[in-house]
């Protein structure tokens, strides 16, 4: 199985910061990356798919990029409604499988 | 705006069978490709299993000998079942709908259920 690796595994930010998590795969998955929010007791949410294509809806303060085995989320302009959780997704190959998540705190 | 519920038991005895319904409303099945993934209390997310428009069907390696996932198009349901449960399935269960695009293969979630605890204990 591929093996998803986000850093930090927490952080704690102030609204208007701009922020970044990253995900490794443990081998290449060219761009079959997707990116997820989850706030408490919801489910997740899509934000990014093939690595950097912005889901219908999320606000342009997300973006993907990466390719290979590096991605990276940005958040720009950090928001109040952005605490949670967030995970990367492999849909290179089965089974898909996601990262151990990022917490984001709202300072 | 197609929406996904989960229902069934939230208790479920040890060594028992957990059967799991997600109903599509507000489209068809048909707009996506389904999946079942959970999620123990506090921890990441895990890929159950997957059924497709052919028919066809995969599931996670670890859980494979145990897992049944089945559609029926005439009620707009697909169903998840988990036999022989153990202490370690306890988890929020969610059923989710995949698609992929013209341009990339690649399968992602972008419609989920709100999810369903399901304990496992006697």
């Amino acid at each position: 199985d591929i093996q998803m690796t986000q850093s930090p595994s927490s952080l704690s930010a102030s609204v208007g910061d701009r922020v970044t998590i990253t995900c490794r795969a443990s081998q290449s998955i060219s761009n079959y990356l997707n990116w997820y929010h989850q706030k408490p007791g919801k489910a997740p949410n899509l934000l990014i798919y093939a690595a950097s294509s912005l889901q219908s809806g999320v606000p342009s303060r997300f973006s993907g990029s990466g390719s290979g085995t590096d991605f990276t989320l940005t958040i720009s302009g950090l928001q109040p409604e952005d605490f949670g959780t967030y995970y990367c997704q492999q849909s290179y190959t089965t089974p898909v499988t996601f990262g151990q998540g990022t917490k984001l705190e709202i300072k | 705006q197609v929406q996904l519920q989960e229902s069934g038991p939230g208790l479920v005895e040890p060594s028992e069978t957990l059967s799991l319904t997600c109903t599509v409303s507000g489209g068809s099945i048909s707009s996506h490709h389904w999946r079942w993934i959970r999620q123990p209390p506090g921890k990441g997310l895990e890929w159950i299993g997957s059924t497709y428009h052919s028919g066809s069907t995969n599931y996670n390696s670890a859980l494979k000998s145990r897992v049944t996932i089945s559609v029926d198009r005439s009620k707009n349901q697909f169903s998840l079942k988990l036999r022989s449960m153990t202490a370690a399935d306890t988890a929020i269960y969610y059923c989710a709908g995949a698609r992929n695009t013209a341009s990339h293969d690649g399968w992602f979630f972008d419609l989920w259920g709100r999810g369903t605890l399901v304990t496992v204990s006697s």
